[in-house]
């Protein structure tokens, strides 16, 4: 099936680093992304990941992807309050034509 | 690059009347755009697939009559809910991508729409 689970919720401390978690199912994923949505506004790119790398690095994000597990993470080192939002994960699925299933979103919070 | 505009932001109409919204592709051209609805503390919901040139393509459950989608040119694709009731009061975005296959999705920022 097609499905893309994460934890609904994640709580940090201003300067600490977050984890996001995410699982899907389906192993016809191309590419793996990971989008931000901030109150009222639509959903920003925030970097993603072909289906055949295993990490991948831009400034303060580093994406992991376990293929075997089929898991895939977002890890934002040095969070700030200003990446209080809610992290939508989302993979692209090639089934003759392409599909994007977007995961129910984590929201983080960051305490000062 | 890759900017998805969308207008209006914020909408509040009367029961019984339509509303208009226009996703534009401001730096690229969009054969295919996308039309989400997003429910509170939820995730996305496709409704439908914006084909340039072509019928859209809507999910199960959506009603295509009460959810018109017209893709007229390579850049321009419009939403129109018929006959708004209070139960559609919600945030609509739409999507386009640059390319095909693994190319992303890039959104607009979405339409608030409230049915009194």
């Amino acid at each position: 099936g097609e499905d893309v689970e994460q934890s609904l919720f994640l709580s940090v401390r201003e300067g600490d680093s977050s984890v996001i978690n995410c699982t899907y199912t389906d192993s016809s994923s191309t590419y793996l992304y990971w989008y931000k949505q901030e109150p009222g506004a639509g959903l920003q790119l925030l970097t993603y990941i072909f289906s055949n790398m295993d990490m991948k690095q831009d400034q303060r994000l580093t994406v992991l992807l376990n293929k075997k597990d089929k898991h895939l993470s977002l890890r934002i080192a040095d969070t700030q309050t200003g990446d209080s939002a809610i992290y939508f994960c989302a993979e692209k699925l090639d089934t003759g034509g392409f599909k994007t299933i977007f995961g129910a979103g984590t929201r983080l919070f960051v305490k000062a | 690059g890759a900017v998805v505009s969308q207008h209006p932001s914020r909408v509040i109409c009367k029961s019984g009347t339509s509303v208009k919204i226009e996703c534009r592709s401001l730096d690229f051209q969009a054969t295919t755009m996308f039309w989400y609805r997003q429910f509170p503390k939820k995730s996305l919901m496709l409704m439908a697939t914006s084909n340039e040139g072509s019928k859209a393509t809507y999910e199960q459950g959506v009603e295509k009559d009460k959810f018109l989608i017209n893709h007229a040119s390579l850049t321009l694709s419009t939403l129109t809910v018929t006959s708004a009731h209070p139960e559609d009061s919600s945030f609509y975005i739409c999507s386009a991508e640059t390319g095909t296959g693994g190319s992303p999705l890039h959104f607009g920022n979405g339409t608030r729409l409230t049915v009194t």
